[in-house]
């Protein structure tokens, strides 16, 4: 069974630009997380969907973040426009909605540095 | 409010055992193990749920201690490949399977 997709792996901009990250869960799941997390911490949740309603984006900097999941599949997070502190890895994780409780499964993640 | 990790830091000779804790102040449906490694992505290693069931992955094993609201990760016997930081991520009964991390463990298992 195929694993959490993400791409880009690694990225690099400047602060002001805008910049995309794109995920594709594990088939079948309908929950679908996106979180932040900084060198040396915890991941910390950003937004969690489930099929394409948002369930919780309470943590989501909705200023200058924006996520979607239009066909309640893959996902897109989006930051614009990006601030040194966005620097972190991004991770992706699904879950089915099956069982309680859930088991999360992470993609590799994506590596942002904002210069 | 996340939990808390301790100790923040082991350093372990192979053969060695080792006790992670993971303590909250709210009352806890289940705790969700990972480990990750450097560079990679945090790999599930166990839930426990509340009621002071026990699991086991290899000779990683976990406790849930309800009345505390706290979990424990033993590692037994450490392995070089144990090394990582293993994160606890807690879960509150209705809280729509949202997991909050704590700051996490590093674990330098050497030969």
């Amino acid at each position: 069974e195929a694993g959490v997709a993400q791409s880009p792996r690694y990225k690099i901009i400047e602060k002001r630009q805008s910049v995309a990250f794109w995920c594709n869960p594990i088939s079948g799941h309908a929950t679908l997380y996106w979180y932040q997390q900084i060198l040396g911490q915890g991941p910390k949740l950003l937004i969690q969907f489930q099929n394409n309603g948002v369930v919780d984006d309470s943590q989501l900097p909705k200023d200058r973040f924006s996520a979607e999941r239009l066909k309640g599949v893959d996902s897109t997070l989006k930051i614009q426009p990006a601030k040194l502190e966005d620097s972190a890895v991004y991770l992706c994780a699904s879950s089915s909605t099956s069982g309680s409780p859930k088991t999360q499964y992470f993609g590799p993640g994506t590596r942002l540095l904002v210069l | 409010q996340q939990p808390v990790q301790s100790p923040q830091a082991v350093i372990l000779r192979e053969g060695e055992d080792a006790v992670i804790n993971c303590s909250s102040s709210k009352a806890l449906y289940s705790v969700h193990w990972y480990r990750q490694k450097h560079g990679e992505a945090p790999v599930f290693l166990m839930i426990l749920l509340k009621g002071g069931e026990q699991k086991g992955h290899e000779k990683i094993s976990a406790s849930f201690n309800e009345k505390k609201q706290q979990s424990s990760l033993y590692l037994t016997a450490s392995q070089l490949s144990y090394s990582g930081t293993y994160f606890c991520g807690t879960e509150v009964r209705a809280a729509g399977n949202k997991l909050t991390f704590g700051g996490g463990t590093r674990v330098l298992v050497k030969p």
